[in-house]
């Protein structure tokens, strides 16, 4: 089956830095890619839909500019958060559409900013 | 715009059997998904529907009524490690391209 791999798994890092992740689609081409963020006990929520060679595409509410995603190639798309605060601490999970049009997600990458 | 209504929480006993609904309201409908997801984990796929009726997949159900916006998951046999959340998730077409949104998800404890 497509397998999607996202790293890291886990990173702390200091507030006011920016933080890299990046989702990897090792045996399929994803032309996109979709980033969630889930607080404790919540759903996913989408943060944007990464689209190969474009610019990505956010939901309401979530700022562009702090959250920078690059999709440069068909297999990979990374998450920059960006001057990270303590409560951008979340877990972040990207997911590469499949042909049924259903998601194949990474492993997570859970951030925690100090 | 999407709204996905799903029970917070339920609770069984193991070796019964549970049903979790869900209810959507979205436009440009194109399938509707079930994703298990254990805590502290990534959602694993369980099941999809795109036209109405049941899929089966082993010890796990899925119906779909695209005029009623209505789903639901159906679990046979529970064992204690079927606890954990499960995810609604409806596919729309949005903007040329396909979004997939979840709903809140629903814990559900399994209990001896």
């Amino acid at each position: 089956g497509a397998v999607v791999s996202q790293h890291p798994s886990w990173v702390i890092c200091k507030s006011g830095t920016s933080v890299k992740i990046e989702c990897r689609s090792l045996d399929f081409q994803a032309t996109t890619m979709f980033w969630y963020r889930q607080f404790p006990k919540q759903s996913l929520m989408l943060m944007a839909t990464s689209n190969e060679g474009s610019k990505a595409t956010y939901e309401q509410g979530v700022e562009k500019d702090k959250f920078l995603i690059n999709h440069a190639s068909l297999t990979l798309s990374t998450l920059t958060v960006t001057s990270a605060h303590p409560e951008d601490s979340s877990f972040y999970i990207c997911s590469a559409r499949g042909t049924d049009g259903g998601a194949f997600f990474g492993q997570g990458t859970r951030l925690t900013v100090v | 715009g999407q709204n996905i209504d799903q029970p917070t929480e339920m609770t069984a006993t193991e070796g019964a059997i549970v049903q979790i609904n869900c209810t959507y309201q979205t436009s440009g409908f194109n399938g509707l998904f079930w994703y298990q997801q254990h805590a502290g984990e990534a959602p694993t796929f369980l099941s999809y529907n795109v036209l109405d009726g049941l899929e089966e997949k082993g010890r796990f159900s899925s119906f779909l009524s695209r005029s009623k916006g209505y789903s639901y998951l159906l679990l046979k046999e529970l064992q204690m490690k079927d606890s954990a959340s499960y995810l609604c998730a409806v596919r729309e077409i949005s903007g040329g391209y396909n979004k997939l949104i979840f709903g809140a998800g629903t814990r559900l404890a399994v209990h001896p």
